[in-house]
């Protein structure tokens, strides 16, 4: 158990639907980070957040958009979705924002019919 | 471009046997790479960390090595067991290291039969 907590673990919905994924880091990580992995493609770097700062934006469609709160935890918003939008989401956490470990999550797997 | 590429892509392999996976990488500036193992559905799990000035990690039975003038480094897995059959990721740190400039390969996936 890496201590990072996703929720949903999976998720069905339709396209033109808008969801919300959330991420719960490691006790006392101030680092929220988004990875995007669809089938048997590598991870893909979305988003960071640092301390409730974005912190580094990767290839994050503007469809997409992610925020971290007060008390750590985070929120992937996901809108007008397509078919292609189809994959699993992984968040990971540190305590540094740009070094030492990445712990990541379980991740929250979307279909999207 | 930084890339990372690792071979091969897939690799089946008896249980007890020794396997070495490869991952080339074309990342400037450098900062440190890791292996990372995944689990089908799960997520990655750290293996090991390795920096510039540092050629060889052990995990275990995981040994990564590094050979940064080659840009080069290999997953050693030694008298390989079925709870190892997984892909394996290698990401490599660009730019001073920060976490959002990783870059991934797409793994190899190891597959241990009893």
């Amino acid at each position: 158990d890496s201590g990072v907590t996703q929720t949903p673990k999976h998720l069905i919905t339709a396209t033109g639907q808008r969801v919300t994924l959330r991420c719960s880091p490691r006790s006392g990580d101030l680092s929220v980070y988004w990875y995007q992995q669809s089938l048997d493609q590598g991870l893909q770097f979305l988003i960071q957040y640092y301390n409730g700062e974005e912190r580094a934006k990767g290839n994050i469609l503007e469809r997409f958009s992610a925020q971290q709160f007060p008390d750590l935890h985070s929120e992937l918003n996901l809108s007008s979705l397509e078919l292609g939008d189809s994959a699993l989401y992984f968040c990971a956490s540190s305590v540094h924002s740009s070094t030492g470990e990445l712990f990541f999550g379980e991740g929250s797997r979307l279909t999207v019919l | 471009k930084n890339q990372v590429e690792q071979s091969p892509q897939s690799l089946i392999i008896l249980e007890g046997k020794n396997c070495t996976l490869q991952c080339n990488y074309t990342v400037s500036p450098f900062s440190n790479l890791r292996w990372y193992k995944q689990d089908t559905g799960r997520g990655p799990v750290s293996l090991t960390i390795m920096t510039f000035s540092e050629n060889t990690k052990s995990n275990g039975r995981y040994t990564a090595t590094l050979d940064a003038d080659t840009k080069q480094s290999s997953l050693h897995i030694t008298a390989s067991q079925l709870s190892d059959s997984a892909s394996y990721i290698c990401v490599v740190s660009a730019n001073g290291g920060s976490q959002g400039n990783l870059i991934f390969g797409k793994g190899t996936k190891l597959s241990v039969k009893p």
